[in-house]
């Protein structure tokens, strides 16, 4: 299994571009999310998915959008990049609460600048 | 709502010193509570879980027992290494519904 997998590793986009970060995973898993990680706030939920067209929002969602039209992709849109989304991204997945003791695997993050 | 809380870092220890990074949460009802450990430029792994009151996890040395009367979920290492250096997240994941929630991380440092 290769897991929770990102695509791009490291990204540059300048202020008001728009770009997908892509996810994958091939454990079949219902719940995926995505979450940002900036220094001294932890990780912070963006969006997530209990499955294929289900998709809701978490913490801070705004200037995000997701899709899941499969059980195995859960791609993030950012819609016109600000500087404020310089961050680090990690896609995770689970599988879905079982009296909730299934963990989340995440993927290995992606880096963004925004200039 | 549900949360947790863990202690601020960043911590500094010198190899084979103990280790204690403190977590509690609030939750209604019974999560499952976690502690991750994320290596500088990776993404988080599982260190070890806990799914009920009085569980204990453990994973390469690293310990944290549920505790439902303090409700906390501190976790223990007898003996660092260089190698733990990482930062370590406590989350939880309720009984009903999805959603993890995560501390913010200690950052530990282990020098020799």
């Amino acid at each position: 299994n290769a897991g929770v997998t990102q695509t791009p590793k490291f990204q540059v986009l300048k202020t008001g571009q728009s770009m997908t970060l892509q996810c994958a995973q091939d454990m079949n898993h219902e719940y995926m999310s995505w979450y940002r990680q900036d220094p001294g706030m932890g990780l912070r939920l963006i969006h997530y998915s209990v499955g294929a067209g289900i998709t809701d929002q978490g913490e801070v969602p705004n200037g995000y959008n997701v899709s899941r039209s499969t059980t195995e992709d859960f791609p993030l849109r950012l819609l016109s990049a600000a500087p404020s989304q310089t961050s680090v991204y990690f896609c995770a997945s689970s599988y879905s609460s079982s009296g909730g003791s299934n963990e989340q695997y995440f993927g290995p993050g992606t880096r963004l600048t925004v200039t | 709502g549900d949360s947790v809380t863990q202690m601020e870092g960043p911590v500094t220890l010198s190899e084979e010193a103990f280790l204690t990074i403190n977590c509690t949460y609030t939750a209604t009802g019974y999560p499952s509570l976690f502690w991750y450990v994320q290596y500088p430029g990776e993404g988080l792994q599982l260190l070890l879980k806990a799914t009920k009151a009085d569980d204990k996890g453990s994973n390469k040395g690293f310990e944290a027992t549920y505790r439902k009367e303090t409700t906390s979920f501190h976790l223990e290492k007898g003996s660092v290494q260089v190698s733990d250096s990482a930062v370590y997240f406590c989350a939880l994941r309720g009984r009903t519904g999805n959603q993890f929630y995560f501390g913010t991380g200690t950052s530990l440092t282990v020098i020799p």
